[in-house]
């Protein structure tokens, strides 16, 4: 089965705080593709990164990372100096074929709240 | 750039009515999905078309249809409302299955 668990449900911070974003994932394939997307106020979701399972590399964009740990199945992602635009509420997503689903999973998100 | 449009940002119709979502892609992509929104559940899986007349069953196909005449467009029905279809629903599409997925802006439905 597939499954993404974001257990943060909320986050409060204050401006300029590094702040990190956890996403575990449950899959039985060894081909994978993770993902984190943003959704501000406005409502439109944003893609923020793709990663295969291939690639354990870390990412780094600007205050963004994120931290793949295969060994226990966790996508996290920091924002670091955390601003009030980044006020949002970010899903992790998972797209993966074991049971032959062929659309994102998504978890339940993580709604941040950046204090000036 | 990807756009995504979606027909209305806001809708309110009447427990019974039958209602049309539309949604309008402009980059050529094969994959379009509805998605439906609620707090506390994230994003759940309504249908996903991977081709023109194609269709797939998601998580929560009940209560829904879907149509796909041509590639660009996508249209998620309502047979008949009803009060817990009251939600925020999300389109989206992508090249492939396996790839990043771009979101339209959302339509929030109220059925009272």
């Amino acid at each position: 089965a597939q499954k993404v668990t974001q257990a943060q449900t909320e986050i409060s911070v204050v401006e300029k705080e590094d702040v990190t974003l956890d996403c575990v994932y449950e899959t039985r394939d060894t081909t994978y593709y993770l993902f984190w997307y943003k959704q501000p106020p406005s409502g439109e979701l944003v893609f923020l990164i793709r990663r295969n399972s291939f690639d354990e590399q870390n990412e780094i964009s600007g205050r963004y990372s994120w931290n793949f740990q295969k060994s226990t199945s966790s996508f996290n992602f920091t924002i670091t100096a955390s601003q009030v635009v980044d006020s949002a509420v970010y899903f992790c997503a998972l797209s993966a074929t074991d049971t032959g689903r062929r659309a994102l999973t998504f978890g339940s998100g993580t709604r941040l709240q950046v204090q000036p | 750039d990807v756009k995504v449009t979606q027909s209305s940002r806001y809708l309110v119709k009447r427990t019974g009515e039958k209602v049309f979502l539309e949604c309008v892609q402009d980059m050529d992509h094969e994959n379009m999905f509805w998605y439906r929104q609620d707090p506390g559940l994230g994003l759940r899986l309504i249908y996903f078309s991977y081709d023109v007349k194609m269709k797939e069953k998601g998580d929560i196909p009940e209560g829904y249809s879907v149509s796909r005449e041509k590639k660009e467009r996508f249209s998620l029905i309502l047979e008949s409302a009803s009060t817990n279809q009251t939600s925020m629903y999300l389109c989206a599409s992508s090249l492939l299955v396996r790839d990043e997925q771009y979101f339209g802006p959302g339509t929030r439905l109220t059925v009272t």
